[in-house]
């Protein structure tokens, strides 16, 4: 079974400023998609950015972009240029896409809060 | 970008009651759609998988009986929480998608019952 972890359970970044929200995972399968979703205090998620682990490429989106560790089964996201309605949960998620049934895998989540 | 439409966002009802929350897929046809719990703070909890046409597979400790899941169409799914209690409360998302493509999630609705 797939496992992600996100072992920081809040952070907190100043206007403009960048930061780094870590996650790792584990598993046997060498296809699989990962994500990164954010829920604000709406509590909508919304999905930020998807890295296919087939691609070297770190995937970036804007202001958003991760740090893909295969080997290392790492996939930090880093935020520049933190903005206030960056706030929310942040989920790192995990999906390997066999079947019909592609479920997700989530992590605990971070709480980001950016400082004015 | 895909759309996701949960109905309703908020319900309050009396203990024994059940409550319909439906979600729509707006503008694509979604083979299998997710049902997850939330509570404050926390992770999203898979409840169950619901495939168009077919029974919706439940995550292990979920009560079949007490969360009743159909998905007649592929563009709509309902949870049907039977004879609700206090305990029930909480916040419930759906997800739709078509094989490997990102969930997409509709808004939530936080059912509260009194």
């Amino acid at each position: 079974a797939q496992t992600v972890t996100q072992s920081q359970p809040e952070m907190s970044v100043q206007e403009a400023e960048t930061v780094t929200l870590s996650c790792t995972y584990d598993t046997s399968e060498s296809n699989y998609y990962l994500f990164w979703y954010k829920q604000p205090p709406s509590r909508q998620m919304i999905l930020v950015i998807r890295q296919e682990a087939y691609k070297q490429q770190n995937a970036t989106e804007n202001r958003f972009s991760v740090n893909f560790q295969k080997a290392a089964k790492s996939f930090s996201l880093k935020i520049s240029d933190s903005q206030l309605g960056d706030t929310a949960m942040y989920f790192c998620a995990f999906m390997q896409p066999t079947g019909a049934n592609s479920k997700l895998t989530f992590g605990k989540g971070i709480t980001l809060s950016v400082r004015p | 970008g895909a759309v996701v439409s949960q109905h309703p966002s908020w319900v309050i009802c009396k203990s024994g009651t059940s409550v319909k929350i439906e979600c729509r897929s707006l503008d694509f046809q979604a083979t299998t759609m997710f049902w997850y719990r939330q509570f404050p703070k926390q992770s999203l909890m898979l409840m169950a998988t619901s495939n168009e046409g077919s029974k919706a597979t439940y995550e292990q400790g979920v009560e079949k009986d007490k969360f009743l899941i159909n998905h007649a169409s592929l563009t709509l799914s309902t949870l049907t929480v039977t004879s609700a209690h206090p305990e029930d409360s909480s916040f419930y998302i759906c997800s739709a998608a078509r094989p490997g493509q990102p969930q997409h999630f509709g808004d939530g609705t936080r059912l509260s019952i009194l």
